[in-house]
């Protein structure tokens, strides 16, 4: 069975920092495409980066260039994102995912 | 930055077919793909690569392109087919981008 679990959410302070993981298992990870994804409450979905299968090419949406890092580790079937000088309006769930595969997301608040 | 526009939302009643089409420059050369999304749930996948159903999704859930458009078909629509429905595809530098999303009522 295919599992992508998110963890590291939580609340923040504007200006703060989160790194948020997904552990994933039951396909090969390394031959995957991964993506974060975010949802702001009540809101649609938003791509916000993706990282090649051996993690040397990446890709940001435009409002999180510079302040996130996407990163994995295909020895340990991981997916990271280190998330910096965080704002009110990063304020979501945060979903790993594949084309096919999602995990049930992780909700990062950022707020004083 | 690159756009896909779908319509805020699509009535139909039960067995009725629903229509949800979603509009972009890059999609004559980017394939789609459609998103069924239930309330406090993660998406699902419905339709990939333009036209191509998942393994576990009802037949009723079909999917084209042509020239700047990509329509998700639900043909005979259920009550359970009620949700939020999103398209996906890149723009010609490779970055990926949802559409607004749809909500589909079936009643």
């Amino acid at each position: 069975e295919v599992q992508l679990v998110e963890s590291g959410g939580g609340l923040v302070q504007p200006g703060g920092s989160l790194r948020l993981s997904c552990a994933a298992s039951g396909f090969t990870f390394s031959s995957y495409w991964l993506s974060w994804v975010r949802q702001a409450p009540g809101k649609g979905l938003e791509w916000v980066a993706k990282i090649n299968e051996d993690g040397s090419d990446k890709y940001y949406v435009d409002s999180v260039k510079g302040r996130f890092i996407i990163s994995r580790d295909n020895a340990k079937n991981s997916l990271y994102l280190q998330m910096n000088s965080l704002r009110a309006e990063d304020t979501a769930v945060y979903y790993c995912a594949t084309i096919e595969y999602w995990g049930q997301g992780t909700l990062v608040t950022v707020s004083a | 930055s690159y756009e896909l526009t779908q319509p805020p939302s699509v009535s139909v009643s039960p067995g009725q077919t629903a229509r949800i089409t979603c509009s972009g420059d890059a999609l004559p050369k980017k394939f789609a793909y459609w998103y069924q999304q239930k309330s406090g749930q993660a998406p699902v996948l419905v339709i990939y690569e333009d036209s191509k159903r998942p393994s576990g999704i009802r037949e009723r859930f079909s999917g084209s392109r042509s020239g700047t458009m990509a329509t998700l078909t639900i043909s005979g629509a259920q009550v359970e087919d009620e949700a939020d429905y999103y398209c996906y595809s890149a723009d010609s530098s490779g970055l990926w981008v949802f559409g607004g999303g749809t909500k589909l009522t079936v009643l």
